[in-house]
């Protein structure tokens, strides 16, 4: 039973436009979450998380949202560019673990 | 500039050989990962170490994978035997305890043909 979950395998947004990626859980003892990207043939890279003691964290074009009451997070990317087109991992941690839970990933792709 | 490396990067083997991986964790993390990733499963973890412990490896298949710590630097997994359906990108991680965020190789892609 995937407990950290991305049901969106794919998707494309215009160049300039904003993209929305949602991760939705199950677990309510996570309390922290990230946001991972990944290109080809490269590992994931740490893109920005948020504790569960927040509800917003910003990092230049990249904004996650948590929704603790509807277990849901979506990262936001204002505006988005062809760079960033690649595999995005939503991955989810509860207190006192070190392991993170991964979802499976869904694909940006962003057009000129 | 301080990077999780693997070894090696492309590895093609025939069913019931023995595989070994290799991973070099940035030199200060006490906790390696390893994880494997397909697309039916995504990423899932496999093992994880804390200052070269053992401290979980149920992801992992018994009776034919292996994860070893032999020292701070080195951590492998090993198959034996190998078969088709072990075929993934393996990628190793590590991290400082309670951090949080890992920081990941460039990963193993492996085929058992």
């Amino acid at each position: 039973d995937q407990q950290v979950k991305q049901n969106s395998p794919s998707l494309s947004v215009q160049e300039g436009r904003i993209s929305i990626l949602n991760c939705d859980y199950t677990n309510s003892m996570f309390d922290y979450f990230l946001w991972y990207k990944k290109y080809p043939a490269e590992g994931p890279t740490f893109l920005i998380s948020i504790s569960s003691i927040k509800d917003k964290n910003e990092d230049g074009r990249f904004t996650v949202f948590l929704n603790k009451s509807a277990k849901h997070l979506s990262l936001h990317i204002v505006p988005s560019q062809p760079g960033d087109s690649a595999v995005y991992f939503c991955a989810a941690s509860s207190p006192g673990y070190s392991t993170l839970t991964f979802g499976k990933g869904t694909m940006l792709l962003v057009s000129p | 500039d301080a990077r999780v490396t693997q070894t090696p990067r492309h590895k093609v083997t025939e069913m019931g050989q023995e595989v070994t991986m290799r991973c070099q964790p940035i030199l200060g993390h006490n906790t390696v990962f390893w994880y494997r990733q397909t697309m039916m499963q995504g990423l899932e973890l496999l093992a994880y170490f804390r200052n070269r412990a053992p401290l979980d490896d149920s992801g992992m298949p018994k009776d034919r994978f292996s994860a070893e710590m032999p020292d701070a630097t080195l951590a492998t997994l090993k198959i034996q035997p190998s078969e088709p359906r072990d075929s993934a990108v393996y990628f190793c991680a590590s991290g400082l305890d309670k951090a949080d965020t890992q920081y990941f190789g460039p990963g193993t892609r492996l085929t058992v043909l």
